[in-house]
């Protein structure tokens, strides 16, 4: 079974200018997550999908970051315009969340952004 | 404000040796508590999902015991070897579906040859 997939792996970007990043999650899973993160702290989550409503985007900085999950599978996560404070690795994860069931997820290699 | 923490942040263990960590978290709202492993620039990789008190799950040379009473889980590992050295997180998932799972910071264990 492959795993969640993320790119690029690496991206080096000057200050203001825009990134993206893709994730296609293991295949059936309904929940699909990006984390932020930093240096020495454990991920935080940005925004949570369940097929493909956001249901948890309280922590994304809507003034600059945006995502979007077309027809539930695939995501991309955008910074528009990115921020020195922005330099970070960004996880995708995905994860078959039933009812009463355990939410194991399943993690991408991650996105390490470094803004200059 | 749900709170997980781990300790240590880093440990240095001799190969062969054996070590163990903590990871502490609220004693309410508890649900599952996860342990991750996450080797240098490959993905975490989930080892285990604990639910009930006094748990205790087994893989391989790792080991994890779960005290949700007092909001504890340790993670043991036996005779360590190089391939252990990696951060190793564990997640507090709570009974509320509607809040998020919360990450510790991580232990970050060095094995020394």
């Amino acid at each position: 079974e492959a795993g969640v997939v993320q790119s690029p792996r690496y991206k080096i970007i000057e200050k203001k200018q825009p990134v993206a990043f893709w994730c296609n999650p293991i295949s059936g899973h309904n929940t699909l997550y990006w984390y932020l993160q930093n240096l020495g702290q454990g991920p935080e989550l940005l925004i949570r999908y369940e097929n493909e409503e956001a249901v948890d985007d309280s922590q994304l900085p809507k003034d600059r970051f945006s995502a979007e999950r077309l027809k539930g599978v695939d995501s991309t996560l955008k910074i528009q315009p990115a921020e020195l404070g922005d330099s970070a690795v960004y996880l995708c994860a995905s994860s078959l969340v039933s009812a009463g069931g355990t939410d194991t997820q399943y993690f991408g290699p991650g996105t390490r952004l470094t803004v200059l | 404000i749900l709170n997980v923490e781990q300790s240590p942040q880093s440990l240095h263990v001799q190969e062969g040796d054996s070590t163990n960590f903590t990871c502490s978290f609220p004693s309410s709202n508890f649900y599952a508590l996860h342990w991750y492993r996450w080797e240098t620039a490959k993905s975490p990789e989930a080892l285990f999902v604990m639910t009930l008190n006094g748990d205790e799950k087994k893989k391989g040379r790792i080991s994890a015991t779960l005290n949700t009473k007092e909001g504890y889980s340790y993670l043991y590992i036996k005779g360590s070897q190089p391939e252990d050295s990696a951060t190793y997180l564990c997640a507090f998932d709570p009974a509320n579906r509607d809040d998020k799972i919360i990450f510790g910071k991580g232990t970050r264990l060095h094995i020394l040859p």
